[in-house]
């Protein structure tokens, strides 16, 4: 079956580290989306993308940066961790197909000491 | 004002009641519109989309969109407590523009 999956679930890392989290999906969608979700904030988007190499900046995306490089894949870098940046994250995809429905990964739960 | 407003609960339903959830949004171009539910620990899933004005029903839910006063609804009925979760109210916001706006969701809670 088609499926969004994200790695690691879980990640502790220190401030300055640089890390990437992972998004891959096999529906062949288009379209893929990072957010972060915090508590009375709700989902906030923080990149996409809308194909192969096409990346756009969402309402939260400094300190953050992604590539896509082939449709499956839409990796989340920080490139100096902060504390602020720590949160769960969710990747996203759609088809380019007008009906904008998003479908959701598991999660990446992110802590930063 | 805040793009998309949802009152954030808890809303408290017995088991068996019809739940109802609001969402307001600001844009008047907005074309889509979604309910996701998501499960303390879970990952939004969706449950209902509606592009146009009226109810659109599902088994147990109905999503009501009213474009001229912006805001779309969801109704459960025969609330179960598998329905406790908080639901997330998305809003595309103009045809070609992929992305979603989310609220900050409603905490529901069905109490047996």
């Amino acid at each position: 079956d088609a499926e969004i999956t994200q790695s690691p679930r879980h990640k502790i890392t220190e401030t300055g580290r640089q890390v990437t989290l992972a998004c891959h999906q096999t529906w062949n969608h288009n379209n893929m989306f990072w957010y972060r979700q915090d508590l009375g904030h709700g989902l906030r988007l923080i990149h996409y993308s809308y194909g192969v190499q096409d990346t756009n900046k969402g309402e939260v995306s400094d300190g953050y940066s992604v590539s896509r490089s082939n449709t499956e894949d839409l990796p989340l870098t920080l490139e100096s961790a902060a504390s602020s940046q720590t949160s769960v994250y969710f990747c996203a995809s759609s088809e380019t197909s007008g009906s904008n429905e998003q479908f959701f990964g598991p999660g990446t739960r992110l802590t930063v000491l | 004002q805040k793009e998309v407003e949802q009152n954030s609960g808890p809303l408290s339903v017995p088991e068996g009641a019809i739940a109802s959830l609001n969402c307001t949004y600001s844009d008047r171009v907005s074309q889509s519109f979604f309910w996701y539910r998501q499960y303390s620990g879970k990952s939004p899933e969706l449950i209902m989309s509606i592009y146009s004005n009226g109810d659109k029903e599902d088994g147990r839910f109905t999503a009501q969109l009213n474009k001229a006063s912006q805001y779309v609804s969801l109704l459960i009925r025969d609330s179960q407590p598998s329905d406790s979760a908080t639901y997330l109210c998305a809003v595309n916001p103009y045809f070609g523009n992929e992305k979603l706006t989310f609220g900050t969701g409603t905490r529901l809670t069905i109490i047996p």
